[in-house]
């Protein structure tokens, strides 16, 4: 089974600042992808960021980037230049790439970012 | 495009009560998921269909059954409601391998008193 794991239940950063999220993870397979999704108050889950695992190169989208390390099976987001908007709940999250298992999420606890201005 | 829809989006029931939600997508696709939120907690696969007459259990499972007649559609339903299925409950569609995002509705807020 996979478990991910998000130490941080509570991040707070000042607008325009960076921050960075930590997410590590725990699987045998070879085969997966991981996200990061944001959760803001109205609860509708939004796709950030999404990785996977048999590309090297580290995913970015505008202000969001991750720093994937397979070996160590880590999967951090770094939001830069962050904006009030991004105060939400944030859930890292894994998916099997194939097989019977494709699909499935398995996420994190969450970690809460506020944006202060 | 509607993508994904879940019907009701609040709902109060007393202990033993039963009801069903239903969460309808418009996008094709074949997977289809339901997930509880609790607070404090990421989200947690209750059951999943992998094509229309098909589906199975997740990790969560004990309390709810599900169906899918339609490909579009995907209910939940929970035959004597326990204070314990209180949650936030989310459906969420896929369209196949190797798509990779899931798509996710607003959610349903049930408590049960």
């Amino acid at each position: 089974a996979q478990t991910v794991t998000q130490s941080q239940p509570e991040m707070s950063v000042q607008e325009a600042e960076t921050v960075t999220l930590s997410c590590t993870y725990d699987t045998s397979e070879s085969n997966y992808y991981l996200f990061w999704y944001k959760q803001p108050p109205s609860r509708q889950m939004i796709l950030v960021i999404r990785q996977e695992a048999y590309k090297q190169q580290n995913a970015t989208e505008n202000r969001f980037s991750v720093n994937f390390q397979k070996a160590a099976k880590s999967f951090s987001l770094k939001i830069s230049d962050s904006q009030l908007g991004d105060t939400a709940m944030y859930f890292c999250a894994f998916m099997i790439g194939g097989g019977t298992s494709y699909g499935k999420l398995t996420f994190g606890q969450g970690t809460i970012l506020t944006v202060h201005p | 495009n509607a993508g994904v829809t879940q019907t009701p989006k609040f709902r109060v029931l007393k202990t033993g009560q039963s009801m069903t939600l239903l969460c309808a997508q418009d996008m094709n696709h074949e997977y289809m998921y339901w997930y509880r939120q609790d607070p404090g907690m990421g989200l947690r696969l209750i059951h999943y269909s992998v094509g229309e007459g098909t589906t199975a259990k997740g990790e969560v499972p004990d309390g709810y059954n599900v169906s899918r007649l339609k490909k579009q559609n995907f209910l939940l339903g929970l035959e004597s409601a326990a204070p314990s299925q209180t949650s936030v409950y989310f459906c969420a569609s896929i369209k196949g391998y190797p798509a990779g995002e899931q798509y996710f509705g607003p959610g349903t807020r049930l408590t049960v008193t």
